[in-house]
């Protein structure tokens, strides 16, 4: 059974505006939880992480967000941007991945 | 500084002929991952190995063996392929088990007929 879930297969955000990949984890024991980014015919890149001991964490332009209670968090990106167009793979502790949201940027 | 590199890039199998994918990174790294990846599956982890000298079994690893050479190379090998083999393999390396951060390699994409 997948432990870590991405119920959204894609999403089109429109330039500029925020978008908003999601992911849903069943597990309570994980602690740490990481986002990755990959391009077609690449290998996925580390784009932001969070711990369980905090409720949010910023890089620049991405902001990932944390609902331990609901087991849930959220990536936010603003403003969007098209080499933002990518599929995006939640994973927990390195070992469980969720099945990526590829997002596309409109111009 | 190349990170993680993956041979060969793209190969097509018959059914039951075996084959070894490479895996080398130059980041000194301790730990070393195989994945595949499916449409609507994400990435699902075939066998690790934590340090030099050991390996463990990830979620998925029936059919296949791993070799960890050295701490710079990791080979996943098909014994004898399906055509449920088929998919996209990455290899992944970390620090260390602690370390959650994953470097990619670009992926071996395998059909397997």
């Amino acid at each position: 059974d997948q432990q870590v879930k991405q119920n959204s297969p894609s999403l089109s955000v429109q330039e500029g505006r925020i978008s908003i990949l999601n992911c849903d984890y069943t597990n309570s024991m994980f602690d740490y939880f990481l986002w990755y980014k990959k391009y077609p015919a690449e290998g996925p890149t580390f784009l932001i992480s969070i711990s369980s001991i905090k409720d949010k964490n910023e890089d620049g332009r991405f902001t990932v967000f944390l609902n331990k209670s609901a087991k849930h968090l959220s990536l936010h990106i603003v403003p969007s941007q098209p080499g933002d167009s990518a599929v995006y793979f939640c994973a927990a502790s390195a070992r469980a991945f969720g099945q990526g949201t590829r997002l596309t940027i409109n111009p | 500084n190349a990170g993680v590199t993956q041979t060969p890039k793209f190969q097509v199998l018959k059914t039951g002929q075996s084959m070894t994918l490479q895996c080398a990174q130059d980041m000194n790294h301790n730990s070393m991952y195989w994945y595949r990846q499916d449409p609507g599956m994400g990435l699902r982890l075939i066998y690790y190995s934590a340090s030099e000298g050991t390996t463990d079994k990830g979620e998925v690893p029936n059919g296949y063996n791993v070799s960890r050479l050295n701490k710079r190379e990791f080979s996943l090998r098909l014994e004898s392929a399906a055509p449920s083999q088929t998919s996209v393999y990455f290899c992944a390396s970390s620090a260390n088990p602690a370390e959650e951060t994953q470097y990619f390699g670009p992926g071996t994409r395998l059909l397997v007929l």
